[in-house]
């Protein structure tokens, strides 16, 4: 099964860009998917198939990919960006859904 | 608008059970998959069983296959999860999650969650 790295913190000032990683540990067609949890509340997708958005998400935040790593880019950041952020992939061998370990976003 | 509302959470015994429902609104439930995601205290999300619209398609994770069992009411537009062998472990919030399938996107973006019921709570403690 896979096995989805992720930072556990990434700090940023407001109005700067936050950038996190999520990291595969073994190459697949498909795609990763973003979710956004702030505390108290359930998550909510924020980036699918790498890097289209769901109706609603701000243009702030957008998705690329490069050989086995993942990024989420949030542009702009403001104090209700921060939360945690999850990546997840469906791995079509297992039939398995996995998420990364996620990641903290401070803004400072 | 899409709703999905959990219900049957509780406390029970490490060896008790207990099933968990998903009440859903707003869409075509007879077309999607499926899912349970649950997050211990303090803990990241993970998957825990998905189930695709027919029925023949149901997969679990490792931590809780063969305990756990995921149905689904297509005319009752519900999710069910039976919970047997409770272990501590277990204690979490459960999250019911509209998961999109392969009939819907093609299949390299199949598969995520792009709704969450608000959660149900499960504490197995002695």
């Amino acid at each position: 099964s896979y096995v989805l790295t992720q930072p556990p913190s990434v700090s940023v000032a407001p109005g700067e860009t936050a950038m996190i990683a999520c990291g595969r540990d073994k190459t697949g067609t498909n795609g990763v998917h973003w979710y956004q949890q702030k505390p108290g509340q359930a998550p909510v997708l924020v980036i699918y198939y790498d890097v289209d958005r769901p109706s609603g998400i701000p243009e702030r935040f957008s998705g690329s990919y490069s050989g086995n790593t993942a990024t989420l880019t949030i542009t702009r950041v403001e104090a209700g960006d921060e939360a945690d952020y999850y990546c997840q992939v469906w791995d079509s061998d297992s039939g398995h859904r996995v998420f990364g370990g996620g990641t903290k976003l401070t803004v400072l | 608008e899409v709703r999905l509302v959990e219900s049957g959470g509780g406390l029970v015994k490490p060896g008790g059970s207990l099933r968990l429902s998903c009440a859903a609104s707003g869409f075509n439930f007879n077309i999607y998959y499926m899912a349970w995601v649950r997050q211990a205290p303090g803990k990241g999300l993970e998957w825990v069983s998905s189930i695709s619209p027919s029925t023949n398609d149901i997969d679990y994770a490792d931590s809780v296959k063969g305990r756990f069992t995921i149905s689904r009411d297509n005319a009752e537009n519900s999710l069910y999860l039976q919970m047997n062998s409770l272990r501590a472990e277990d204690t979490a919030v459960y999250y019911c999650a509209r998961e999109v399938g392969e009939d819907i996107v093609i299949v390299p973006a199949a598969h995520h969650f792009d709704y969450w019921g608000q959660g149900v709570l499960a504490s197995v403690s002695s």
